[in-house]
């Protein structure tokens, strides 16, 4: 257990559904983003919060809306995917200070949300 | 154009083999570069952070290190469940500083 936990685990969606994803961070962390895994390919950031501030927005595509309430919790709002939309979708957090020398914390990341869509 | 290029692809090991993962990287402002392990189905897990050349981090059967160019992972005398796929990225400036770029993996398979 890395104390991010993602719900659901899987899920199956018609392109003219709309769900949502939800990450939550029990590590004290205030910093949290969303990351997109496709088959051979690299990680893709998606988006950034920081103290519930979206500080990145990495040219996603607008059928993609986060939300962060607060530092511990992320939403992601899903509607009107395509089929290539279907991928891993990972959340994790970090604690967002300078720490030594103007370095950052590692990333911790969540099991995911193994998306498909039909 | 910032870029990170993993090293194989895929490695296959027999037991107790020692091999090398490497990753290559071509940035502008790096802050730091983190190695991860992601087993099949789940997140990747946080291994090392490393922050300037010359640095070393080691954990059990595995040690990283960094040079101006590239990083290594050292995989000593491996056993079967170190098989995984291992995750390089490096952490660049950008506007907001967070910017993880990852490499593609390197897909290790540690045989009995």
């Amino acid at each position: 257990e890395t104390g991010v936990t993602q719900t659901p685990r899987h899920l199956v969606m018609g392109m003219t559904n709309k769900k949502s994803l939800k990450c939550e961070q029990h590590l004290g962390h205030n910093a949290m983003y969303w990351y997109k895994q496709s088959a051979k390919k690299p990680l893709e950031l998606m988006f950034v919060y920081s103290l519930e501030e979206r500080v990145e927005n990495n040219s996603v595509p607008s059928r993609f809306s986060p939300e962060c309430p607060n530092s511990s919790h992320l939403f992601l709002h899903l509607h009107t995917l395509q089929p290539e939309d279907s991928a891993l979708y990972l959340c994790a957090s970090s604690q967002d200070s300078p720490g030594l020398a103007g370095r950052w914390g590692e990333q911790f990341f969540g099991p995911g949300t193994r998306l498909t869509v039909l | 154009e910032d870029q990170v290029t993993q090293s194989p692809e895929a490695l296959r090991l027999q037991e107790g083999e020692s091999s090398s993962l490497n990753c290559s990287y071509t940035v502008s402002g790096l802050r730091g570069l983190f190695w991860y392990r992601q087993d099949p189905g789940k997140g990747p897990e946080f291994l090392f952070t490393l922050y300037s050349a010359g640095e070393e981090k080691e954990k059990e059967r595995l040690k990283a290190t960094l040079t101006k160019k590239e990083s290594f992972l050292h995989i000593t005398a491996p056993k079967p469940e170190d098989s995984a796929t291992y995750l390089c990225a490096v952490q660049v400036v950008k506007n907001s500083g967070y910017a993880l770029n990852f490499g593609k993996g390197t897909s290790l398979l540690v045989t009995p």
